[in-house]
Parts: structure tokens; sequence; C-alpha cells
């Protein structure tokens, strides 16, 4: 199993829609997990933390399921403006250097 | 505003030329990290320093020379690079705890062209 792994995408879903992606990791010692969001030719923001079971913030939220090894990211009532490559990271090694998967692309359309 | 910046925000330099790429945090973090980004490709990890020290090094070239005088600035000095070096490199910092990882604050990233 590679590191940290997501499915690519894109997934294309209407305005108001509900779309969720997984991410699976290797390292079953980590102990913090992240998802981040990419604009096009833009930085990584951060969208949210996950210390524990999951994580909530408005219309986002996070799960995680350490038995499976994966965490999710829930979106709820979907935007324009949510279109974006979303990234896992999660702490690898020994030494938890984060390590991000290759994102999921995400095209909300009207 | 994220804390972290980064000059220049582009350039363009021959395969001949040597130049540097700075980055600053503005958020009292103790670690410090190198990305690059091509285009469709993931975030590349290229070198990682924590309390000034570097950790991590992730088989980059040598025309890539990183230094970090302190926990608030780091360098990438870079020389005689290639074409295919053309990328987004991308500064980041975060807080460093033993045995854990904490949330990693990116700079906007210097788009550099290699010609």
């Amino acid at each position: 199993r590679k590191e940290v792994e997501q499915d690519p995408g894109p997934f294309n879903v209407p305005e108001g829609a509900t779309v969720a992606f997984n991410c699976t990791y290797s390292n079953s010692a980590s102990q913090s997990f992240f998802w981040y969001r990419q604009d096009c030719r833009k930085e990584p923001k951060l969208l949210m933390s996950v210390y524990s079971s999951g994580n909530e913030d408005g219309r986002f939220t996070a799960q995680l399921n350490r038995a499976s090894q994966y965490i999710s990211l829930l979106i709820r009532d979907s935007k324009l403006s949510d279109s974006a490559t979303y990234l896992c990271v999660v702490p690898s090694g020994g030494s938890y250097i984060p390590t991000f998967g290759r994102g999921t692309s995400l095209i909300v359309h009207p | 505003e994220t804390g972290v910046t980064q000059t220049p925000r582009h350039l363009v330099m021959g395969m001949t030329n040597k130049k540097s790429l700075k980055c600053e945090q503005h958020l009292g973090h103790n670690a410090m990290y190198w990305y690059k980004q091509s285009a469709k490709k993931p975030l590349e990890l290229m070198f990682v320093y924590n309390f000034k020290e570097q950790t991590e090094n992730n088989s980059v070239p040598s025309r890539f020379s990183p230094e970090c005088p302190n926990s608030s600035h780091l360098f990438l000095h870079l020389h005689t690079l290639q074409p295919e070096d053309s990328a987004l490199y991308l500064c980041a910092s975060s807080q460093w705890t033993s045995g854990r990882t904490d949330e990693q604050y990116f700079g906007p990233g210097t788009r550099l062209t290699v010609t």
C-alpha cells in the first residue's frame, strides 16, 4: 500500500450535492491527519485537522477510521466555490514527516 | 494571510544562472519545509528543517542547496538548473512536537521557469 493514497477524480457534481472523498494511509502509528484545499496555481490551504475520530466545520465533515486506515472528507450542499483539489496529509515514518496524497479534484457545476 | 511569505513570486532563469529563493514565516514555528510541485504532479517534499537543523533531504540533486540561518528564514539556492526543474516551489512552516506533526502553513510559492 502506498503511504497516502487518494482517488484523483475528478468528481463532477451539481451545486447542492453531497460528495465524499476517501484517503487511505499505511502508517498505523499516525496520530494526526489533515485535509488541505488547493486552488489552481495557488498554495495549499488547511481545511481541517483530525486528531481523534473526526471533525466537523460547517458543511465539511472529516472522519477517521483507524481500523481500516482511512480518513474521509464529506462536503454537504456543494457550492461552485468548493471546486478545487483536496489533499490528504498523513505523517509518515518514524519522524512523522507530513506526506501528501496526490489530491482529489472536485468540480461543482451549476 | 498565512504568515508565510516567499520572494520572488516569479523567476525566470537560464541554466547557467545562480539565484536564491527566500521564505520567511511570522508564526513562531520551529519547522520549515521546501516542496516542489510540477504540473499535474503531487507535492514533492525536498527538505525539512527542524529547529534550524536539516532533518530530511529527500534525494534532491545538489543543484538545489537549502539554507536555514534561523527558525524564521529559509532559503533555496539554485545553480545550473535544468528545464525539468521548472515548477512551483512552495515553502511551509509548522510547529513540530515530538511524536506528532502539526498543521502546515504554506507561502504563495515561487513559480520558476528554467530556460
